[in-house]
Formats: structure tokens, C-alpha cells, sequence
């Protein structure tokens, strides 16, 4: 049974970089079938995806953390990691991994997020 | 980017009450369509995928319908540990969006 864990540091200043690491195990990122995404959610808010990359490198980011997102897999580790870069206060969140699994036939596919981390907050202050 | 919406915010019901969760998208997605289970303190689970494909291990009172733009979650017979906040969200196209979350309360 595959499990997601993320970790990284829970606390860190306006401007500088966020960086986490989802650690995958019982599976692997390299599997052809997945993607591998990030999910955030700000206290008392609802859930925003970040993006997802699949094992090849190839990524998709959300518009509207483009500019900012960087995610990158390393399938030596079996993890896959996401940078933010600047921080502000609005960047404070709990971060989920997941993985994103297909399903269907005759090259339509359905996507979802079956597998998650329990996920680690994340606190933008000086 | 596709809206999607969800109806009510939040719900008070009784253990075993019958209730419907709505989803609406602000375009068609045909059935991509999920939705999570999420409670405090913990990451969300996958309870419909598709739209109306029940996730492995996920009880058979929860079921799904829908497609295009119009979705709904059903439970059955609200049970003790349903009482949640449930979240739907589309996979049709990047960037893939989640509903605002619909709060589910003991009455």
C-alpha cells in the first residue's frame, strides 16, 4: 500500500523559499500510471492544488502560483519535493502531497487524488 | 479556470438522515468529477471518483450522480463518524479546482 509523507520546515520568513519533500513509499514515483501533486489549505479555508509532475519531469502548476512554484521529482529517492519562492503570510497553509491515479479506457482518462499525506503546516513569519 | 460550487456551506442533519451534497461547474466536465471526505486535523480522503465510481473500502451508503455541470453526494444513513466537511473537485482540465466545502454538523 503506497504512503505519502511530507516533510520540511514549519516555519519560514516572508521572501524566502519554501521547500518540502513528499517521501513515497510502498510504491513508485516511476510508475508510468501516476502523477505526483501538491495540494494546500489555509486555516479555516478550502483546499487550492498547487500542481503535479510525473516521473519524466514534466510538470503543471496552477496559474496562479506559476510564477512562484517549482516541483521536482527524484526518482533515485522515490520523493518528489516543492519549492515556493517569495513567501508572504497568505503562503501559510497546511501542504498535502497526493497522488494523482487514472482510470478509464480507449484513451479517456478520469483523474483523482486517491493517495495523500497528512500533510505538514507551514507558517510564513519573521 | 472552472468554478465549482457547492451547495449548502453547511448542513446540520441527525444520525440517519438521508442527505445531498450539490456540485455545480461553471462549465460541462462530463463525469470528472470527485469528492473527498475531510475531517479536522486531517488530510482528505477519496470517497467518489468519476463522478459516481465508489473508492475502495468507502462504505456503500455514500453514493454519487451527475454530469456536465450538475453533481450531487448522497449518504444514505448519516452515521456517527460521517459528520465531516466534504469537498467536490473537477479533473477535467488544469488547473484542477475544489469546490468552497460543505460543513456536515450533528443536529
Amino acid at each position: 500500500q503506497v504512503h505519502l509523507q511530507e516533510s520540511g520546515p514549519g516555519l519560514v520568513k516572508p521572501s524566502e523559499t519554501l521547500s518540502l519533500t513528499c517521501i513515497v513509499s510502498g510504491g513508485s514515483v516511476s510508475s508510468g500510471n501516476y502523477y505526483w501533486s501538491w495540494i494546500r489549505q489555509p486555516p479555516g479555508k478550502g483546499l487550492e492544488w498547487i500542481g503535479y509532475i510525473y516521473y519524466s519531469g514534466s510538470t503543471n502548476y496552477n496559474p496562479s502560483l506559476k510564477s512562484r512554484v517549482t516541483i521536482s521529482v527524484d526518482t533515485s529517492m522515490n520523493q518528489f519535493s516543492l519549492k515556493l519562492n517569495p513567501v508572504t503570510a497568505a503562503d501559510t497553509a497546511v501542504y498535502y502531497c497526493a497522488r494523482v491515479s487514472p482510470t478509464g479506457s480507449n484513451y479517456y482518462y478520469y483523474y483523482y487524488m486517491d493517495v495523500w499525506g497528512k500533510g505538514t503546516t507551514v507558517t510564513v513569519s519573521s | 479556470d472552472i468554478q465549482m460550487t457547492q451547495s449548502p456551506s453547511s448542513l446540520s442533519a441527525s444520525v440517519g438522515d438521508r442527505v445531498t451534497i450539490t456540485c455545480r461547474a461553471s462549465q460541462s466536465i462530463s463525469s470528472n468529477l470527485n469528492w473527498y471526505q475531510q475531517k479536522p486535523g486531517k488530510a482528505p480522503k477519496l470517497l467518489i471518483y468519476a463522478a459516481s465510481s465508489l473508492q475502495s473500502g468507502v462504505p456503500s451508503r455514500f453514493s454519487g450522480s451527475g454530469s456536465g455541470t450538475d453533481f450531487t453526494l448522497t449518504i444514505s444513513s448519516l452515521q456517527p463518524e460521517d459528520f465531516a466537511a466534504y469537498y467536490c473537485q473537477q479533473s477535467y482540465s488544469t488547473p484542477y479546482t475544489f469546490g468552497q466545502g460543505t460543513k456536515l454538523e450533528i443536529k
